[in-house]
């Protein structure tokens, strides 16, 4: 079975722009969160969809969004980005409804200049 | 935002010594994730404990699931030079959806 699949793997943006990034969770799994990792916060939840609803935000400001597609994919946007997005972003898929288990992508390093 | 109290923060061991870390929070948990991540990697998940009290093993893995429900704790043993990279907990609170994460314990063996 294929794992968590992420991309873009690499991104670099400049101070304004604004950025969406792909998850396709594990075949059969509903669920997919994704985090945000950096040095100083170590991973930080952003957001939980299952079904294509979204049914857990964390203390993230209004930039940072998600969806969640009929075949489970899933994208988060960041608008107006800042230097401080800079981070690896990372996805990770669970089952559900309960998410109990949850597998992660490789990530997409988002380079903010 | 929110974390989970991860010890020790790093490690130096010689390769074959055995390896303990732990996890604790203030809240009540209902599931633990213990995950491996290395450098440029998504975490991978090593283990998965679903119940107070329960102690699960995978190879020279061993989780428990504290009795109290605010705790676990991860052992290696018998460390081997792939064993490095940053260790991180997990921590799920029932009906919420979410996971918190540890700060994560760096390990790093010497051969």
């Amino acid at each position: 079975k294929a794992g968590v699949t992420q991309t873009p793997r690499y991104l670099i943006k400049t101070r304004g722009q604004q950025v969406t990034l792909s998850c396709s969770p594990i075949s059969g799994h509903r669920s997919v969160s994704w985090y945000q990792q950096t040095p100083g916060q170590g991973l930080q939840f952003l957001f939980e969809y299952f079904s294509e609803t979204q049914r857990n935000k964390g203390n993230f400001p209004g930039r940072f969004s998600g969806r969640q597609f009929s075949n489970s994919r899933s994208e988060m946007n960041v608008s107006t980005l800042e230097l401080g997005d800079s981070a690896l972003y990372l996805c990770a898929s669970g089952t559900g409804p309960s998410t109990d288990t949850q597998y992660f992508g490789p990530g997409t390093r988002l380079t903010v200049l | 935002g929110q974390q989970l109290n991860q010890s020790p923060q790093s490690m130096f061991i010689q390769e074959g010594e055995d390896v303990s870390m732990n996890c604790t929070s203030s809240s009540i948990f209902n599931t633990w994730l213990w995950y491996k991540q290395e450098p440029g990697e998504g975490p991978v998940l090593l283990i998965a404990l679903y119940k107070a009290g329960e102690l699960t093993s995978n190879g020279r893995l061993t989780a428990q699931f504290g009795i109290t429900r605010k705790d676990s704790f991860l052992n290696i043993s018998a460390s081997i030079p792939s064993d490095v990279g940053i260790y991180f907990c997990a921590g799920q609170t029932s009906g919420t959806y979410k996971y918190i994460f540890g700060t994560g314990t760096r390990l790093k063996v010497l051969a």
